[in-house]
């Protein structure tokens, strides 16, 4: 089974700063690799897949990159709608599906 | 606008079963192009993927509930249900029903998850 570990668990950002997420895989996914934001009481939003294509929709201040076991989300200036938590997910290896323990990303 | 509505009994007794069924509006659960699936969430924890089904019946599991999981789908309804046995407490989740887009280079059966329902809360509890 392929393990995601994302790193940090939370990461304080202010509104306006940069944050970087990281997910990395135990071994490689290729490019088949999800990122989800998450806010209490709503369902997960698809924001990147193939792990650097965004959503419909998506502002372009979110951006993903990597492949193979490497990945990461960046957020370019984080606005207030953006503090949620944050989880990756990859379908390249059975079972697929698995999801990473999540970053949440909190006001500084 | 593609829309999908999870439906079922909000609380379930231990070891018994829990029936969940997903209707979908604003599209096709015959297109060809996706897979159809569900995901839960137990509080306080991460998304666990449960299992994907496509039009024609095919089905893939998580290998950790596939001795307790049953997915089908109802074209004529538009619509795929979820059946989940001998429940416990570590069952105790939100359970969400999902589109997947089919990735030719992907593993079988899934993909990204790109349109969601609302998710409802089901309990585990006697």
């Amino acid at each position: 089974e392929t393990v995601m570990t994302q790193s940090p668990a939370t990461l304080s950002v202010s509104p306006g700063e940069r944050a970087t997420l990281s997910c990395r895989a135990s071994q490689s996914v290729g490019s088949n690799l999800a990122w989800y934001q998450k806010k209490p009481g709503q369902a997960p939003r698809l924001l990147i897949y193939g792990a650097s294509t965004r959503a419909t929709g998506l502002p372009a201040r979110f951006s993903g990159s990597g492949s193979g076991t490497e990945f990461t989300l960046t957020i370019s200036s984080l606005q207030s709608e953006d503090f949620a938590v944050y989880y990756c997910q990859q379908y390249n290896n059975w079972p697929p599906g698995n999801f990473g323990g999540g970053t949440k990303v909190e006001i500084k | 606008q593609l829309q999908l509505q999870e439906s079922g009994p909000g609380l379930v007794k231990p070891s018994e079963t829990l029936s969940l069924t997903c209707a979908v509006s604003g599209g096709s659960i015959t297109n060809r192009t996706y897979y159809w699936g569900w995901v839960r969430q137990p509080p306080g924890k991460g998304p666990e993927w449960i299992g994907n089904i496509y039009f024609s019946g095919s089905t893939y599991y998580n290998p950790s509930l596939k001795s307790r999981v049953t997915i089908s789908v109802d074209t004529s309804k538009n619509r795929f249900s979820l059946r989940l046995t001998s429940v416990t407490a570590a069952d105790t989740a939100v359970y969400y029903c999902a589109r997947v887009p089919r990735v030719a280079k992907a593993a079988a059966g899934t993909g990204a998850f790109d349109h969601w329902g609302q998710g409802t809360l089901v309990t585990v509890a006697s």
